[in-house]
């Protein structure tokens, strides 16, 4: 199967402080990692695409200086949300897409970020 | 572009009953299809998915999915609600020619089981 482990699986963190969530693939290398946002009751926003070895893309409207995104490894994408606010309290999940692909995304457990 | 509208944000059935949940989308070019389901805290978990071949396509958990080009559907259905089947669902497009093609997802259903 295809694993990927997310961390921590939530956080409390205060105004002005930086968190970083680390999403694994933990057997399979993932030539690209993608990082969502969700709001309570919503949809999946996507926030950025992240390829091994480069920068990566975000979407229209996400500042990639408050939301930074590594991705130094095959197996490794890191998401760190800079001088967290209250309104960044959010649920954040990574995918991993697979570098031989049958297509197929996997999932993170998800992160809930909670900033006091 | 690519977009997916999912049809009913919430839809509740009787445990045993019919599920349906609908999802119609838009894509210039071929699409891949997936359906998703997340519980509380959690992250997304693969129902099915649809690249090319055959158009009905089962998933786990006695789910199973239509790909009907004509009407630009992909309609999520089980025969037989449980109540563990309580959850979110997402539908989701990518684009059959962008290797590294994004998910795009619909809004959502909630679908809950009553007893």
């Amino acid at each position: 199967g295809a694993v990927v482990s997310q961390h921590p699986s939530w956080v409390i963190c205060k105004s002005g402080t930086s968190v970083k969530i680390e999403c694994r693939s933990l057997d399979f290398q993932a030539t690209t990692m993608f990082w969502y946002r969700q709001f309570p009751k919503q949809s999946l926003m996507l926030m950025a695409t992240s390829n091994e070895g480069s920068k990566a893309t975000y979407e229209q409207g996400v500042e990639k200086d408050k939301f930074l995104i590594n991705h130094a490894s095959l197996t490794l994408s890191t998401l760190t949300v800079t001088s967290a606010h209250p309104e960044d309290s959010s649920f954040y999940i990574c995918s991993a897409k697979k570098l031989v692909a049958n297509y197929g995304y996997t999932f993170g457990s998800g992160t809930r970020l909670t900033v006091v | 572009a690519q977009s997916v509208t999912q049809l009913g944000s919430h839809v509740s059935v009787s445990e045993g009953a019919l599920v349906l949940l609908r999802c119609n989308y838009s894509s210039s070019v071929p699409p891949y299809l997936f359906w998703y389901v997340q519980y509380p805290n959690q992250g997304l978990q693969l129902l099915l998915k649809y690249t090319t071949g055959a158009t009905l396509v089962k998933g786990i958990n006695g789910f199973e999915a239509e790909f009907k080009k004509s009407e630009t559907s992909f309609h999520l259905t089980k025969p037989s609600a449980h109540m563990s089947d309580a959850a979110e669902y997402f539908c989701a497009v990518s684009d059959l020619y962008n290797q590294g093609g994004k998910l795009i997802f619909g809004q959502g259903t909630e679908l809950s089981v009553k007893p």
